[in-house]
């Protein structure tokens, strides 16, 4: 049972457009989201996070929507650059541990 | 400040043998947990640490082993691998004891089982 699901397994965008990725989820325990990148050969890199009790948090370029009723959180990169190339994996937590839940992840490719 | 620190990076091992994967979290950093990377399956949890004590473990046979030292490293261990824990092995840590997932992650041990 996958109870954290990115449906799009790729997505292409051009550099200066937005890109949005998507992420479903199925246990409405779950109270931290977050998304990680990850370059190829490297670990995972914590990129933002939203609480549950919020529906919107914003650093920079990135942008974490959250919808509590729909079980579905977005990340969203304005202005996308070539270097945001990399496999974006949602992911979600519950009850203040360290055990995150993953998605299989969408990798985004960003063309100049 | 020097990053997590995962040993060794890759490994071959055929089925049978046992590996020790090593990790040493970021300075300061007391919770260590594990993961598991596959095609397959994504990034699935194996373990959590914090002071010593496992806090949490995930859905992984018990020849999937761990521990956590007093200066908060941490080693895992794979009994009688099979095929399928062919896999890249993360480590990750964060400074806080109850967690919001903000957790750093090392670059991995791959370990491949032929």
């Amino acid at each position: 049972d996958q109870q954290v699901k990115q449906n799009s397994p790729s997505l292409s965008v051009q550099e200066g457009r937005i890109s949005i990725l998507n992420c479903d989820y199925t246990n409405s325990m779950f109270d931290y989201f977050l998304w990680y990148k990850k370059y190829p050969a490297e670990g995972p890199t914590f990129l933002i996070s939203i609480s549950s009790i919020k529906d919107k948090n914003e650093d920079g370029r990135f942008t974490v929507f959250l919808n509590k009723s729909a079980k579905h959180l977005s990340l969203h990169i304005v202005p996308s650059q070539p270097g945001d190339s990399a496999v974006y994996f949602c992911a979600a937590t519950q009850g203040g541990s360290e055990k995150l839940v993953f998605g299989k992840g969408t990798k985004l490719t960003v063309n100049p | 400040k020097a990053g997590v620190t995962q040993t060794p990076r890759y490994l071959i091992k055929t089925r049978g043998q046992q590996v020790t994967l090593s990790c040493s979290p970021i300075s300061g950093h007391r919770s260590v947990s594990w993961y598991q990377q596959t095609p397959g399956q994504g990034l699935q949890f194996l373990f959590e640490y914090f002071s010593e004590t496992q806090r949490n473990k995930g859905n992984f046979p018990g020849r999937f082993s761990g521990r956590q030292f007093s200066n908060s490293r941490s080693e895992m261990n794979v009994s009688t691998l099979e095929l399928g824990d062919s896999a890249l092995y993360l480590c990750a840590s964060s400074t806080l004891e109850g967690g919001t997932g903000e957790l750093f992650f090392g670059e991995g041990s791959r370990l491949t089982v032929l």
